[in-house]
Order: C-alpha cells, then sequence, then structure tokens
C-alpha cells in the first residue's frame, strides 16, 4: 500500500508569498498524482492532475512538479481565498484504490 | 452544469443499516467511474470505494470490505453506498466522487457537496 506524506502540517504565510508544499510517496507512483484544495464546509476541488496539469479553471498560479516519490504543489503568490487545506493523492489503474496525503494547511 | 447531489445521511445507531445515494446531472454519468470518500469530523480524506462505469468492477478500502456495498444505476444516473453494520468510527461526511476524463482519469474532478453520517447511540 503506497503511503503519501504532506509536509509540512501546516504554513503560515501572508497574502502575495509563495507558497511550496511537499507531498511524498511512500513508493514510485510515477506522474500519477493530484492536489486538492478542501476550504471549511466544502468538498475538495480537483487543482492539479497527473502531477502538473491544471484542472479547468484553476489559476496560473497554481502550479505542480514532480515524479516518482517527490512532488510539489507551488502557489505562486498566495490570494486570500488561497488560504486553505491542500490535499495529494494517488491512484492506480488497478486496483482502483486511492490514497489521500494527510493534508497541508495554508493559513494566514 | 455538472453537478452530484447526495442525500440519506443521517443519525444512526451502532450495528444499524443505512443507505447513501448520489444524484448526476449535466455529465454523461454511464461514461465515468464512481466513487465514495469520506472525512472524519476535524480529519483528512479517506476513500471508502469504486465502482466502475459499467457497474462490473466494485473494490472497497479494507476499513468497509464485508459491510458497505456500492452500486450504481446507469438508467437513473445514480451512485448508492449500502452501509451495513456501521460502527462509531464510519462517522463522517460522505462525499461521492467523479473520475476524470482522459488524462485526468486517476483523479477526481467532480465532488458532491456532501452527506453527514453520525453512528452513536
Amino acid at each position: 500500500e503506497i503511503v503519501l506524506t504532506q509536509s509540512p502540517a501546516t504554513l503560515s504565510l501572508s497574502p502575495g508569498e509563495r507558497a511550496t508544499l511537499s507531498c511524498r510517496a511512500s513508493q514510485s507512483v510515477g506522474s500519477y498524482l493530484a492536489w486538492y484544495q478542501q476550504k471549511p464546509g466544502q468538498a475538495p476541488r480537483l487543482l492539479i492532475y497527473d502531477a502538473s496539469n491544471r484542472a479547468t479553471g484553476i489559476p496560473a498560479r497554481f502550479s505542480g512538479s514532480g515524479s516518482g516519490t517527490d512532488f510539489t504543489l507551488t502557489i505562486s503568490s498566495l490570494e486570500p481565498e488561497d488560504f486553505a487545506v491542500y490535499y495529494c493523492q494517488h491512484r492506480n489503474n488497478w486496483p482502483p484504490a486511492a490514497t489521500f496525503g494527510g493534508g497541508t494547511k495554508v493559513e494566514i | 452544469q455538472l453537478q452530484l447531489v447526495e442525500s440519506g445521511g443521517g443519525v444512526v445507531q451502532p450495528g444499524r443499516s443505512l443507505r447513501l445515494s448520489c444524484a448526476a446531472s449535466g455529465l454523461t454519468f454511464s461514461s465515468h467511474g464512481m466513487h465514495w470518500v469520506r472525512q472524519a469530523p476535524g480529519k483528512g480524506l479517506e476513500w471508502v470505494a469504486v465502482v466502475s462505469s459499467d457497474g462490473g468492477t466494485k473494490y472497497y478500502a479494507d476499513s468497509v470490505k464485508g459491510r458497505f456495498t456500492i452500486s450504481r444505476d446507469n438508467s437513473k444516473d445514480t451512485l448508492d453506498l449500502q452501509m451495513n453494520s456501521l460502527r462509531p468510527e464510519d462517522t463522517a461526511v460522505y462525499y461521492c466522487a467523479k473520475e476524470g476524463s482522459a488524462a485526468a482519469r486517476l483523479a477526481f474532478d467532480i465532488w458532491g457537496q456532501g452527506t453527514m453520517v453520525t453512528v452513536s447511540s
């Protein structure tokens, strides 16, 4: 079973600053990694799929990189609406189970 | 407008059953695998189960295997989760989520708003 470890658990930053979030897999997952944003009381929203591809409607300030076991989500310049919890996620074709990281909270 | 709407949550005693539903609209429901993902209060996301686009393949997390059953009705664009022998640790918001298309097929591109299940005596 693949385990995803996110760090840091909490990131305290100010609007306009750059945020760098990490997700490490216990074994290689190729490029099969996605990132989600979740705000309080809301469902998660897909930001990045296949490690580096932005989902529809996602602003260009969000970017993903990495492959194998180490991945990064970067928010180039934080907007007030970006303060939220971010999760990484992996899934294979088979078995089709998904795994989520523990999350990183980006707070003001 | 692509939309998933869950229903069926509530408060239930340990050992009892509950059935959740997810209604899809604005998308070709029968073309996509569908999943249930849950989130315990104040905790992270936990994947629960998946059913293939045609309903023929199902897979479960170890934590719910043998107790939960996922199913779908492509004629009605609905997804269900039958939850039996419920435990307090099953308390969570349950989300239905759609697999993405093409290159995003291993991610979840559409989520419902969630339905709360509380297992307590």
